[in-house]
């Protein structure tokens, strides 16, 4: 199986500052990666897909890149509704395992 | 628009049985596969289970291989996971959410049903 590490396990940071949070996985997944944002009490929300390309109706503030074991996903301009949890997934080979999360504080 | 809307959930007893269903609106059901997800509280996203198109694929975590039996009801627009042998750190909420063709990202969830193993 493909194990999903994720990095930092949390963050907090300012409005209007740049995030980048780190999805590595045990072995190489193409650009089969995709980011989800989680806010309590609520289902997850798919964000980006295929490493870098924005789910229709999110915001150009988030963006996606990497391929083969290493991506990022950044996110600009932070607003106090960017805090959640976000989950990356790999979607190259079952089970289609997520990362542990990271969750994002906005100070 | 698409609907995913889970139901069955609820307080059970180690040991037993529980069968999730997850019904669906908005798209045609028969052309997507779908898969289950749980959250445990307090924690983060473990991937249970797919069902291919045309449920001729199923897969599933080691977690629960053995144990949950993951189906479909393409005329009832419905799909289900049936739980046995349910054990303490199976506690979690369920969602059912679609995977875009042919079977990656997972576009739509549902809200999200809890299940309590509990003596």
């Amino acid at each position: 199986d493909i194990q999903m590490t994720q990095s930092p396990s949390a963050l907090a940071a300012s409005v209007g500052d740049r995030v980048t949070i780190t999805c590595r996985a045990s072995q190489s997944i193409s650009r089969f990666l995709n980011w989800y944002q989680q806010k309590p009490g609520h289902a997850p929300n798919l964000l980006i897909y295929e490493t870098s390309s924005l789910e229709s109706g999110v915001p150009s503030k988030f963006s996606g890149s990497g391929s083969g074991t290493d991506f990022t996903l950044d996110i600009s301009s932070l607003q106090p509704e960017d805090s959640a949890t976000y989950y990356c997934q790999q979607s190259y080979s079952m089970p289609y395992n997520f990362g542990q999360g990271t969750k994002l504080e906005i100070k | 628009q698409v609907q995913l809307v889970e139901s069955g959930g609820g307080v059970v007893q180690p040991g037993t049985s529980l069968r999730l269903s997850c019904a669906a609106s908005g798209f045609t059901f028969s052309s997507y596969a779908m898969h289950w997800v749980r959250q445990a509280p307090g924690k983060g996203l473990e991937w249970v289970a797919v069902i291919s198109h045309d449920g001729n694929i199923r897969n599933y975590a080691d977690s629960v291989r053995g144990r949950f039996t993951i189906s479909r009801d393409s005329s009832k627009n419905t799909l289900f996971l049936q739980m046995t042998s349910l054990r303490a750190d199976d506690t979690a909420v369920y969602f059912c959410a679609r995977a875009r063709l042919p079977d990656t990202e997972l576009d739509y969830w549902g809200q999200g049903t809890l299940v309590t193993v509990s003596s």
